[in-house]
């Protein structure tokens, strides 16, 4: 299997810029998971998607983000418009099931920097 | 206010030695409790899940400890690699009914020395 894919590893962009970052979970699992990692905050659950529906949302930061699953094999992670403080490493995770006791596999992440 | 607090936040050790990383917690009412290894420039990778009834879990040389009445956690390196050279995060999840609440710690670096 390939694991979580992410695009595009790497992101720069100016403020102000629509950005969007992609993620495909692995096959089969129904769960999927979007992360915010700075080293000041550490890692922060975002949004949280079961069988494609957002469940929990309470981790998006504000009305800039969203998120979108509009299948099984595919996630949108948006951020309109961006600002430097946005600066971070974004992973998205995958797990089998619904429930957080499953574990979670985590992508190679994408390294965004807005100027 | 749910928090994970780890500790050393840093840890320098040789080779061949053993290490133990420290993860207290507030978080109430408790689900799980989790470790996370991660490299550098890479995802974390799970090690271990705990859910309130296990004191000991292992996986190969990482071997995980959770007193829940006392709310901390240890996670113990044995014979330490060059590849253990990582980020350790420790992570709780608070029951919801709505679905688990999770709370991260802000992880250890650890650097294995030759």
């Amino acid at each position: 299997d390939a694991g979580v894919i992410q695009s595009p590893r790497h992101e720069v962009t100016e403020m102000g810029q629509e950005v969007t970052l992609r993620c495909k979970p692995i096959s089969g699992h129904n769960s999927l998971f979007w992360y915010r990692q700075t080293m000041m905050r550490g890692l922060e659950l975002l949004i949280y998607f079961n069988n494609n529906v957002p469940i929990d949302d309470s981790g998006m930061p504000e009305d800039r983000f969203s998120a979108k699953m509009p299948n099984a094999s595919f996630s949108t992670l948006k951020i309109q418009p961006s600002e430097p403080r946005d600066s971070a490493v974004y992973f998205c995770a995958s797990a089998y099931t619904g429930t957080y006791t499953d574990t979670q596999y985590f992508g190679p992440g994408t390294r965004l920097t807005v100027l | 206010k749910n928090q994970v607090e780890q500790s050393p936040q840093s840890l320098i050790i040789l080779e061949g030695k053993n290490c133990t990383l420290q993860c207290n917690y507030t978080v109430s009412p408790f689900s799980n409790l989790r470790w996370y290894k991660q490299d550098t420039g890479r995802g974390p990778v799970s090690l271990t899940i705990m859910t309130f009834s296990e004191n000991t879990k292992s996986n190969g040389r990482y071997t995980a400890t959770l007193d829940a009445d006392t709310k901390q956690s240890s996670l113990h390196i044995t014979a330490s690699q060059l590849s253990d050279s990582a980020s350790y995060i420790c992570v709780v999840s608070e029951k919801k009914s709505s679905g688990d609440k999770l709370t991260f710690g802000t992880g250890t670096r650890l650097a294995v020395r030759p």
